[in-house]
């Protein structure tokens, strides 16, 4: 059974730090990694989605794949109190199953001005 | 270009009533999957359909559950004799034709479900 582990938080930042958030996954075969964001009450929304090891950024934000070490990583540059949220981590791929979504629990963070 | 819609968004019911939960797709999507996000819990696959037809439901819990994608209509999630323990978020999520592993779930605003 696919699992990913993330730590629950809450993490704390100051405003204009560099918010670190991390996940594992336990199935060597997953292709597809996917971080999303959730605010309190709302819907998850697609920050970044990342497939072959190595870094990728988008603006603020920068996710890093280690797929021999079943390791990713999301990094927010100089962080604002409305990046406040829980971030998912997500997992797709392998298994005989290319469609499913495994999530795991999200990490709170919180940006303090 | 409209998102992923879900109706209604909170839904009160009773222990015992039905749960009829909707989703509309965004335009050109044909996949559809819901999850299922208790208190206090990460988000959880449930089933996923494309139109007219169930692909895998292996989330889905096998008593009181079940799904539907028509060829018209949205996607609905059906929930009899509801228990205290069904009250969660509900979310709907669409991808477009093809259905890689690459592929980006899109996700509607959610259905909240609480039964008293």
């Amino acid at each position: 059974q696919k699992e990913v582990e993330q730590n629950s938080g809450p993490l704390s930042v100051p405003e204009g730090a560099i918010a670190s958030l991390n996940c594992t996954y336990s199935d060597r075969v997953s292709q597809s990694f996917f971080w999303y964001r959730q605010y309190s009450g709302k819907s998850p929304e697609l920050i970044m989605s990342i497939y072959s090891n190595g870094d990728k950024e988008d603006g603020r934000f920068t996710a890093q794949l280690n797929k021999a070490s079943q390791y990713v990583s999301l990094l927010i540059r100089d962080s604002q109190p409305s990046d406040s949220a829980t971030y998912l981590c997500a997992v797709k791929g392998g298994g005989g199953s290319n469609y499913k979504l495994t999530f795991g629990k999200g990490t709170l963070l919180t940006v303090n001005p | 270009n409209a998102g992923v819609m879900q109706n209604p968004r909170h839904l009160v019911r009773r222990r015992g009533q039905e749960a009829r939960l909707r989703c509309s797709p965004m335009k050109g999507h044909s996949h559809v999957y819901w999850y299922r996000q208790l208190p206090e819990e990460g988000l959880k696959f449930m089933v996923y359909l494309q139109k007219e037809n169930i692909i895998d439901e292996s989330g889905m819990p096998k008593e009181r559950f079940s799904a539907e994608f028509p060829k018209e209509g949205p996607s609905i999630l059906r929930i009899q004799q509801v228990v205290r323990g069904d009250s969660a978020a509900y979310f709907c999520a669409s991808s477009p034709l093809s259905s890689g592993s690459t592929d980006t779930q899109y996700f509607g605003p959610g259905t909240r479900l609480t039964v008293l």
